[in-house]
């Protein structure tokens, strides 16, 4: 069946240091990946995606890497900032299945200043 | 800044009590998803609706979830009788699919309905 694994659960870094979270998917038709911040006691909030034809994206501080044949993602954040200190995740969604997401069980990223 | 809406915030209620939670999507959006988050299980989609047509509830308990959308404007989430293991915050979700170009993924939630059941 459908299944997102992502890693760590916990990540803490130094303010300036760099932050990466890996997820891997199960199902090859797996077509659109999006990467989702959650602050406490907030909604998730979509911060960057990647689709099947494209390797990799970045956004200002914010990268995202695919590798189709592996299976998996990766969320990279450089130049950390206590503020994006939140829980990350991933998920997988599916073309001929309407737009569903697969979530990933979310990494709780801690910035110390 | 069109925002996905979901009422009430939260809700603290008695065990086999009915319980009702509603979700307005963003205007124009014509899917509607619906995710519970707990902290054992992470975010789990519950059930979507595509221009108010039942897509998939196979993550839903049947014998007492029931999710509508009655107009375009509206997604309801309803658990009758609620028990303590309901207690899980409720996130309501809309996007935008096209006919001709398929679903745009983009997914927006709304700020969550929290849920107590005692």
């Amino acid at each position: 069946g459908e299944n997102v694994e992502q890693h760590p659960s916990t990540l803490s870094v130094q303010e300036g240091d760099s932050a990466v979270i890996k997820c891997t998917y199960s199902d090859s038709a797996s077509n659109y990946f999006p990467w989702y911040k959650q602050e406490l006691g907030k909604r998730p909030q979509l911060i960057i995606d990647i689709r099947s034809n494209v390797g990799e994206k970045k956004d200002q501080r914010i990268a995202v890497t695919l590798n189709k044949t592996a299976k998996h993602f990766s969320l990279h954040i450089t130049e950390t900032q206590p503020e994006d200190s939140a829980v990350y995740f991933c998920a997988a969604s599916f073309y001929n299945q309407g737009g569903k997401l697969i979530f990933g069980q979310g990494t709780e990223l801690s910035v110390k200043p | 800044d069109a925002r996905v809406t979901q009422t009430p915030r939260h809700k603290v209620t008695e065990m086999g009590q009915e319980v009702t939670m509603r979700c307005q999507p963003i205007l124009g959006h014509n899917t509607v998803f619906w995710y519970r988050q707990t902290m054992m299980q992470g975010l789990e989609l519950l059930a979507y609706f595509r221009n108010r047509a039942p897509l998939d509830d196979s993550g839903m308990p049947k014998d007492r979830f029931s999710a509508e959308m009655p107009d375009a404007t509206l997604a309801t989430l309803k658990i009758q009788p609620s028990e303590p293991r309901d207690s899980a915050v409720y996130f309501c979700a809309s996007g935008l699919s096209h006919p001709s170009q398929g679903p745009s993924y983009e997914q927006y939630f709304g700020p969550g309905t929290r849920l107590t059941v005692t």
